[in-house]
């Protein structure tokens, strides 16, 4: 049974044009976290919400927003999408912040021409 | 700043070897440490989660150790299979759940 869940599972999407990003959980989790992969790269965390606090990391683009509605979902927003953020797109889960395993999910392979 | 190094960056070995990958980080203060796998363009697979007072977790083929104080971590995989061909990424649980990847070991193992 599929946990995280990510929609689409690839996207295609013109320079400048905002381009949004789903994550659904079933897991009832407290954390949700976005994670950017550019190819051959570890997984850099963009950022989380624990509960509806919103975290951003330091280093993380302006370009780059998220929204979380409910428990469930969570939404990463690129409004102007450049080259430079093709990538693989994680969302990651977790039951609480510190000492818990964080599960993710199959990820949105985002294209940028 | 946690750095996390894993080595070697590439690994091809004979179905049916033992194997072991290696992960390095600098900062020893962490919560746990988490081995992933990762298929060519897919997401992560959690395979062995070990809390800072650990020193082991077994799973099946799979056993992860952990040295906090030394800032070392090995997975090793016993009887190799083809199946086993992927991208092991060991990640570091700082303050706050932040996980920091190392670079990963791209294993092939030869049928």
């Amino acid at each position: 049974d599929a946990m995280v869940i990510q929609n689409p599972r690839y996207q295609v999407t013109q320079f400048g044009k905002p381009v949004t990003l789903s994550c659904s959980q079933t897991l009832n989790h407290n954390v949700m976290y976005w994670y950017q992969q550019k190819s051959s790269q570890a997984p850099k965390l963009l950022f989380h919400y624990y509960d509806k606090d919103f975290n951003n990391e330091a280093d993380t683009p302006d370009n780059f927003q998220s929204r979380r509605p409910n428990t469930s979902f969570c939404f990463l927003d690129i409004r102007s999408p450049g080259l430079g953020d093709t990538a693989m797109y994680l969302c990651a889960t977790s039951r609480e912040l510190a000492v818990y395993e964080q599960y993710f999910g199959p990820g949105t392979r985002l294209t940028v021409t | 700043k946690q750095e996390v190094t894993q080595i070697p960056a590439a690994l091809s070995v004979p179905e049916g070897e033992n194997l072991v990958l290696n992960c390095s980080f600098t900062d020893s203060a962490i919560y746990n440490l988490q081995w992933f796998r990762q298929d060519p363009g897919k997401g992560l697979t959690s395979l062995l989660l070990i809390q800072s007072s650990q020193r082991e977790q077994t799973s099946g083929r799979l056993n992860a150790s952990l040295d906090k104080s030394s800032g070392r971590s090995t997975l090793y995989i016993a009887a190799s299979q083809p199946g086993d061909s992927a991208t092991y990424l060991c990640a570091v649980n700082n303050a706050g759940n932040m996980l920091t990847f190392g670079g990963g070991t791209r294993l092939m193992v030869k049928p």
